[in-house]
């Protein structure tokens, strides 16, 4: 049983540049969340993602937008990029949403702004 | 608005000692709230869940954390440190069911 998967591992944009982030979930899951996780610091939530639809967002501007597909999988957009967007973004996946859900997190995608 | 805060940003024990990492959160409902453990260049692993049900809660790995909420804490202890459980971890706090806050980390290292 595939745990939480992303893509890229790695990556390395410029300023200004967009970059679009994958995730699959746990089989069996349907919710997504992305996390942004600065050098150092704990996770930062950005969004969730229920049926499609995002249910909850963090405190992160219009430049971060997400997607979720019919079999559960979601991508992490992020528009004209900052400096300040090199992070490790991590991404989790539950079932149904709920806290009381164990979510389970992926090895994360280390994206590097220059 | 939830927040956590965990006291000391990196804790040294040695071998075989009690490990205790320190976990203050603020809610203004009662919170779930939660311990996850980061090993380096690895997503995060739940090790322990509070959910308003028995206060003191066991996960895995031999780790228990007491929620006490007089004083706002969530503590997290092991009774014998090894050498494996060098690692960050963290204390994070859920007030609506969704949207999850996490403390800053505490890195623990773990001494032969």
């Amino acid at each position: 049983d595939a745990g939480v998967t992303q893509s890229p591992t790695h990556l390395i944009k410029t300023r200004g540049q967009q970059v679009t982030l994958r995730c699959s979930p746990k089989s069996g899951h349907d919710t997504v969340s992305w996390y942004q996780q600065a050098l150092g610091q704990g996770p930062q939530f950005i969004f969730q993602y229920y049926e499609e639809e995002e249910r909850q967002r963090g405190n992160f501007p219009d430049r971060f937008s997400g997607h979720q597909f019919p079999n559960y999988s979601s991508e992490l957009n992020v528009n004209a990029l900052l400096l300040g967007d090199s992070a490790l973004y991590l991404c989790a996946s539950s079932h149904g949403g709920a806290v009381q859900e164990t979510q389970y997190f992926g090895p994360g995608t280390r994206l590097l702004v220059l | 608005a939830q927040s956590v805060t965990q006291l000391g940003s990196h804790v040294s024990v040695s071998e075989g000692a009690l490990v205790l990492l320190r976990c203050n959160y603020s809610s203004s409902v009662p919170p779930y709230l939660f311990w996850y453990v980061q090993y380096p260049n690895q997503g995060l692993q739940l090790l322990l869940k509070y959910t308003s049900a028995a206060t003191l809660v066991k996960g895995i790995n031999g780790f228990e954390a007491e929620f006490k909420k007089s004083e706002t804490s969530f503590h997290l202890t092991k009774p014998s440190a090894h050498m494996s459980d060098a690692a960050e971890y963290f204390c994070a706090v859920s007030e609506s069911g969704q949207n999850f806050v996490f403390g800053p980390g505490t890195r623990l290292s773990v001494l032969p």
